[in-house]
């Protein structure tokens, strides 16, 4: 069973361009989080997805964020244009459904994004 | 607001010793406990997972205690090796919202060979 894969592994922006972060969840897994941590500080929670719903995005900024996991694919986290202060590692994790919203989650490597 | 706490913040220590790192929370209403650890650039694997009904877990030479009313969890590395040197995150689930992580900011270890 392959763990949680995420895409690019290394992204780079300029200012006022559009990020695209991929999340394919474990297999079984239909709960999807979003965690960032930027440099130097811990890891923020951003949102919490089932599939084709937003569970909880009380941690996203305001603009120019947002997420969605969709019936079929991965969960894509979308930054639009994007400022230097969005430079940081986007983690995505997941937990199976039988263990509901309270289950272990599970890591991806992370996706570093850089804005220049 | 819940607030994570770890202590220290860098720890370096000799082969072969035992150590504690500690985590501490401001909000005992927590429904699980879980430590990771975090290689530079690398994601988080986890380590242990403790319910809020438990009082440690342990696996290999890893122990970790939870003490959910005082909001405290140690994790004990007995016999520590160099491979053992990460990022070492502490992170609560609440009760209340169940589905986010609030974790700490970390313990980074180095183990010297």
């Amino acid at each position: 069973n392959a763990g949680v894969m995420q895409n690019p592994r290394h992204l780079v922006r300029r200012r006022g361009q559009e990020a695209r972060l991929r999340c394919s969840p474990m297999k079984g897994h239909s709960h999807v989080y979003w965690y960032r941590q930027l440099p130097e500080e811990g890891l923020k929670f951003m949102v919490y997805l089932q599939k084709e719903n937003i569970i909880d995005e009380s941690g996203m900024p305001k603009e120019r964020f947002s997420a969605e996991f969709p019936k079929e694919g991965p969960s894509i986290l979308r930054i639009q244009q994007v400022v230097r202060g969005d430079s940081a590692a986007y983690f995505c994790a997941s937990s199976p459904v039988r263990q509901g919203v309270r289950g272990e989650q599970y890591f991806g490597p992370g996706t570093r994004l850089t804005v220049t | 607001k819940q607030e994570v706490t770890q202590i220290p913040a860098a720890l370096s220590v000799p082969e072969g010793e035992n150590l504690v790192l500690n985590c501490s929370f401001t909000d005992s209403a927590i429904y699980n406990l879980q430590w990771f650890r975090q290689d530079p650039g690398k994601g988080l694997t986890s380590l242990l997972l403790i319910q809020s009904s438990q009082r440690e877990q342990t696996s290999g030479r890893l122990n970790a205690s939870l003490d959910k009313s005082s909001g405290r969890s140690t994790l004990y590395i007995a016999a520590s090796q160099p491979g053992d040197s990460a990022t070492y995150l502490c992170a609560v689930r609440q009760e209340t919202s169940g589905s986010r992580l609030t974790f700490g900011e970390g313990t980074q270890l180095t183990v010297n060979p």
